[in-house]
């Protein structure tokens, strides 16, 4: 039972360099979210999708893009990275657009920005 | 202000003692409460949720809340060495009608000691 999967686990980056972040369910979930979490500041919203075909900014989307590929897949791409980026990246999905507040996380991907 | 607070802590309880996590929220119109929990390294999962005034007891467990106090709390009963992580609040913001963010404090760190 995979639920969320996230990839990659770890990522070293030089300032500039770009990358996708992967992510997909198997919980047929309609919504999907990625967060990045930095210590003292919690976890931030950057992207959502609330559904297929849709998404919105969250907190703070600058120096991101995403793609809500189809209902299993969101990704979350740095075209050019900055060390104010090296936090710890959580993807997650819900089923009803969080009615019910239960976020299903993946297990995190941790990126450093040199 | 930060629209979600929480004590960053850390709190301290010897095993058995009742932990007390509290948060306060800034948006007067959020409709929906809940608790993660974060083990160290970990990603959130989802321990309590409420919607109305007053209590929700759910095992060891109890989530509080005071609407026009903007204040939610969660108690834990008899306090487990297991029970060591950080317990973030989250409020859910509406649009239209659906719940479809959900904004986080910062988390406050409980330590429970044997």
């Amino acid at each position: 039972n995979a639920g969320v999967t996230q990839t990659p686990k770890f990522q070293v980056l030089k300032t500039g360099q770009s990358m996708t972040l992967q992510c997909a369910q198997d919980m047929n979930h309609n919504s999907m979210y990625w967060y990045r979490q930095d210590p003292g500041m919690g976890l931030r919203l950057i992207y959502y999708s609330a559904s297929e075909g849709t998404t919105d900014k969250g907190e703070v989307p600058n120096g991101y893009n995403v793609s809500r590929l189809n209902k299993r897949e969101f990704s979350l791409r740095l075209e050019s990275a900055a060390p104010s980026q090296t936090s710890v990246y959580f993807c997650a999905s819900t089923w009803d657009g969080l009615n019910t507040g239960e976020l299903f996380f993946g297990e995190g991907s941790r990126l450093t920005v040199l | 202000q930060k629209e979600v607070e929480q004590n960053s802590g850390p709190l301290s309880v010897p095993e058995g003692a009742i932990a007390s996590l509290n948060c306060t929220y800034s948006d007067r119109v959020s409709q929906s409460f809940f608790w993660y929990r974060q083990y160290s390294g970990k990603s959130p999962e989802l321990i309590m949720s409420i919607y109305s005034n007053g209590d929700k007891e759910d095992g060891r467990f109890t989530a509080q809340l005071n609407k026009a106090s903007q204040y939610v709390s969660l108690l834990i009963r008899d306090s487990q060495p297991s029970d060591s992580a950080t317990y973030l609040c989250a409020v859910g913001r509406n649009y239209g009608g659906a719940t479809n963010k959900l904004i986080f404090g910062t988390g406050t760190l409980l330590a429970v000691q044997p």
